[in-house]
């Protein structure tokens, strides 16, 4: 079964800093790749994917995620962060299932960003 | 175009009632899937629906069930609720079923 883990349950990091948000994932097949960004009393958006070619896959809001498939990872990065980064991150994998892609998620990131 | 519309946004329920959410997908969207989010148990797949059928279920009680109309709206009902079940319920929809989702704000449901 395929599953992802988030390392960090919560990255403290200071305005302007550049952060680094972990996801590692297991399986057995091939995946697609997803990170979502979610604001308090907010659903999920989508920052970034990937799904196949380049390897390193810029999203919206700044964000960049490189995909590494001998290490099974998809870490999120930003150079500079600002205080309106505060939210939960999720790494998600999809999982091919009858020709539908079943999301699993991580257990998320909080990332909290400080003046 | 409009986004992933849930209702209502938040709602509260007594025990051993039942509750019915509504989603609405963005238009052209016929896969319409539901997660259940709580502090406990993270983000959780509950089912899936695609041009009105059911394609995929999560591990749920019979209790949570839902189905989609024709206009690819979807609805989830939950019968007999319990303390448990308070969570928020997010929706997603996507074009077929893959390669990313687009989710709604959600609906808090809180069981009391």
């Amino acid at each position: 079964a395929q599953s992802v883990t988030q390392l960090d349950s919560q990255v403290p990091v200071f305005e302007e800093a550049p952060v680094e948000l972990r996801c590692n994932y297991s399986s057995s097949v091939s995946v697609y790749l997803f990170w979502y960004v979610q604001y308090p009393n907010q659903g999920l958006q989508l920052l970034l994917k990937y799904l196949s070619g380049s390897t390193l896959v810029k999203g919206i809001n700044g964000f960049e995620a490189e995909f590494n498939k001998s290490q099974t990872s998809f870490h999120l990065r930003k150079p500079s962060v600002h205080i309106s980064d505060t939210a939960e991150y999720f790494c998600a994998v999809s999982v091919d299932n009858t020709g539908f892609q079943k999301l699993v998620f991580g257990t998320g990131t909080r990332l909290l960003v400080s003046p | 175009k409009a986004g992933v519309t849930q209702t209502p946004r938040y709602l509260i329920k007594t025990r051993g009632q039942q509750v019915t959410l509504s989603c609405s997908p963005i238009s052209g969207h016929r896969s319409v899937s539901w997660y259940q989010q709580t502090p406990g148990q993270g983000l959780q797949f509950l089912f899936e629906y695609f041009s009105e059928t059911q394609r995929n279920k999560g591990n749920f009680p019979g209790r949570f069930s839902g189905r989609q109309f024709s206009n690819s709206r979807s609805e989830m009902n939950v019968s007999t609720l319990e303390l448990g079940d308070s969570a928020l319920y997010l929706c997603a929809s996507s074009l077929d079923g893959a390669y990313g989702y687009t989710f709604g704000s959600g609906t808090r449901l809180t069981v009391v």
